[in-house]
């Protein structure tokens, strides 16, 4: 099966512009998760979609932070004005769902903010 | 709300070698699973490994087992006959359905194998 695919794979901007990142999950897929990994440190959700209905995104910066996940498939992540610390590793990863069934990760999109 | 702590930022291993990596958590719950994921730069995380909490027998996957002590909420990472690929970060992840399935990782550590 196709894995989980993100782009683009690198990004350079500069601070206050904006930025976005695109997911395709492996196809049957319902749940899709954006995880932020800053340079040193483990993956932290920033949200979680159901189909296409949000789950948890109590860790996402709503000021400058924004997702969507249109139709249940695809999904991107934006950023609104970027800032320094936004430099990171974004990870989109998608599961069928369900503590028996494990995450598949894409290769992930990294960002600097200079 | 669940931590994972991974107190071995680097670790190095002779090729052809054993090497042990340490996993403790915190939490609450009964019902949960655990993870290692290898990172290599490419930076697509890869499942290693995956142990049910429920289940007392060690995981197992060629190469790679764990040592899950639940009372001590400890789950270690045990690679044998490592190899130069194994050269990568490891992540030991925490998910329980209380939270929406939500990965919680620890900190990493970078396994280094030596020629």
């Amino acid at each position: 099966e196709a894995g989980v695919a993100q782009s683009p794979r690198y990004k350079i901007i500069e601070k206050r512009q904006s930025v976005a990142f695109w997911c395709n999950p492996i196809s049957g897929h319902a749940t899709l998760y954006w995880y932020q990994q800053i340079l040193g440190q483990g993956p932290k959700l920033l949200i979680q979609f159901q189909n296409n209905g949000v789950v948890d995104d109590s860790q996402l910066p709503k000021d400058r932070f924004s997702a969507e996940r249109l139709k249940g498939v695809d999904s991107t992540l934006k950023i609104q004005p970027a800032k320094l610390e936004d430099s990171a590793v974004y990870l989109c990863a998608s599961s069928r769902g369900g503590l028996v069934y494990g995450y598949t990760f894409g290769s992930g999109t990294r960002l600097t903010v200079v | 709300a669940q931590t994972v702590t991974q107190s071995q930022p680097e670790m190095s291993v002779q090729e052809a070698e054993t090497v042990t990596l340490s996993c403790t958590y915190d939490t609450s719950e009964s019902n949960y699973y655990l993870f290692w994921y290898k990172q290599p730069p490419s930076r697509q995380m890869i499942l290693v490994i995956r142990q049910e909490a429920y289940k007392q027998q060690n995981a197992t996957e060629n190469r790679f087992s764990v040592n899950f002590q639940k009372a001590a909420k400890s789950f270690s990472l045990k690679i044998s006959d490592s190899q130069l690929g194994d050269t990568a970060m490891y992540f030991c992840a925490f998910m329980h359905n209380n939270a929406g399935n939500m990965l919680t990782f620890g900190g990493g550590t970078r396994l280094m194998v030596k020629p």
